[in-house]
């Protein structure tokens, strides 16, 4: 199975700063056929499901701050909060969703707490 | 707009069955893979399996934890997702949410998901 590791586990930040959380498989999820990146980022807020946040390790979904960038290739994969606001209060996870490899394993979350 | 609503948690006994529904609208139940995922309280979200969509006869796939314990099935009929859960464990208590894939224009991303359903295995 792939491994999926996020750090650090959690963070505390003041609204306004950027933040980087990192995202690290076990496998390359770049599918050479088509160059493309099949890892995603979830956010969690307390109390609800996780919603899409980006996927192909860059693409924002519709309702997403462009404050939020992902970025990365291969293995190692970043999430970046530029100008952090209060609401961004979550957990956020990383998803592999390579056609190849099952399961499609989570990481571990990184919990974003503002101070 | 696209929907799921899971129904059918509650409190079960060990070794105990239990069976979740997800009910779904605002899109095309066939054309999309379904997947459920689990989340224990306070833990991260566990992915337990899918079952295809049309095109790519509604098979199945599950994760070690769940395979042979676990079935993922689907009304086309009536747009509803199941997982029956069987021998269920004090370790299957979670929340368990349907989540429908998003295809290739999501990368395979879950793009959907329901509000969840609470199991609890406990005697």
């Amino acid at each position: 199975d792939i491994v999926m590791t996020q750090s650090p586990s959690s963070l505390a930040v003041t609204a306004g700063e950027k933040v980087t959380m990192r995202c690290k498989s076990s496998q390359s999820l770049l599918w050479s056929v088509n160059q493309n990146n099949y890892l995603s980022w979830y956010q969690q807020k307390q109390g609800q499901p996780p919603k899409l946040l980006i996927y192909g390790a860059s693409i924002r979904e519709s309702w997403v701050p462009d404050r939020f960038t992902g970025s990365g290739s291969g293995t190692d994969f970043t999430l970046t909060i530029s100008n952090v606001h209060a609401e961004d209060l979550a957990v956020y996870y990383c998803q592999h969703n390579h056609g190849s490899f099952l399961p499609h394993t989570f990481g571990g979350g990184t919990k974003l707490e503002i101070k | 707009e696209v929907k799921l609503v899971e129904s059918g948690g509650g409190l079960v006994q060990p070794g105990g069955s239990l069976r979740l529904s997800c009910a779904t609208s605002g899109f095309t139940f066939t054309d999309y893979y379904m997947s459920w995922v689990r989340q224990p309280p306070g833990k991260a979200l566990e992915w337990l399996g899918f079952i295809r969509n049309k095109a790519n006869g509604y098979t199945t796939e599950y994760s070690a934890s769940v395979k042979g314990r676990f079935t993922i099935s689907r009304d086309n009929s009536q747009s509803i997702l199941y997982l029956q859960m069987n021998t269920l464990r004090a370790e299957d208590s979670a929340t368990y949410y349907c989540a429908r894939d998003g295809g290739i224009t999501r990368y395979y991303a879950m793009d959907y998901w329901g509000q969840g359903t609470s199991v609890t295995v406990s005697s």
